[in-house]
């Protein structure tokens, strides 16, 4: 599949769970994102990769653990998450090119309950 | 710190109206800002960039350093403009944080 993917769409976790989310690009990108989406907030950078090596954390909790084995793909470890935590949680790529655009996955929604 | 401002939660006006969108940055360096839309059940995806200085699906917007602003218009908006729309800054310096406003809502009604 082109574009990028991210899986999976739909995930419900109890507070005391360990889950991954997961996200997937073929588009030769070296940059990928995590944001947080929730409802009546602005979209939240969470996570910055630049070549696999992480260059921004804005502030998030430790209870989200990003990993970037490689360029195409990023996963965020998701433990002892809170109910605030719910929330939709987009991936982007993007070429490190001056005026590149950052493509988005469909995002994953996640409650935590 | 980078910050991108979109006062206006909701647009709604009649087709064939014109539409501005407001965005007001504060950023130290050069700039690079864009317009994402995102419509009803799509994912979130680009509507241009103001390096291009181009004009897509008859939207336009204009980079003042001077005001930092880069408010998106178009002269006649259409029903399929109904969507959200996200101004965006990416920082080139600061590892290209990429940083959003808080969306305006536009609302066409026939």
């Amino acid at each position: 599949e082109t574009g990028v993917t991210q899986t999976p769409r739909h995930l419900v976790m109890g507070m005391t769970n360990k889950k991954s989310l997961k996200c997937e690009q073929h588009l030769g990108h070296n940059a990928m994102y995590w944001y947080k989406q929730s409802a009546k907030k602005p979209l939240e950078l969470m996570f910055v990769y630049n070549f696999k090596e992480q260059t921004e954390n804005n502030s998030v909790p430790s209870r989200f653990s990003p990993e970037c084995p490689n360029s195409s793909h990023l996963f965020l470890h998701l433990h002892t998450l809170q109910p605030e935590d719910s929330a939709l949680y987009l991936c982007a790529s993007s070429q490190l090119i001056p005026g590149n655009e950052a493509f988005f996955g469909q995002g994953t929604r996640l409650t935590v309950v | 710190a980078q910050r991108v401002t979109q006062p206006e939660k909701l647009l709604s006006v009649f087709k064939g109206a014109p539409v501005e969108l407001k965005c007001n940055y504060s950023y130290s360096g050069s700039p690079e800002l864009f317009w994402y839309v995102q419509y009803s059940r799509q994912r979130l995806q680009l509507l241009l960039r103001h390096i291009s200085r181009e004009s897509i699906k008859g939207f336009t917007a204009d980079l003042n350093k001077g005001e930092t602003s880069f408010h998106l218009k178009k002269p006649f908006a259409q029903e399929e403009d109904s969507a959200m729309y996200y101004c965006a800054l990416r920082n080139p310096a600061a590892g290209n944080k990429l940083t959003f406003g808080g969306g305006t809502r536009v609302l066409v009604k026939p």
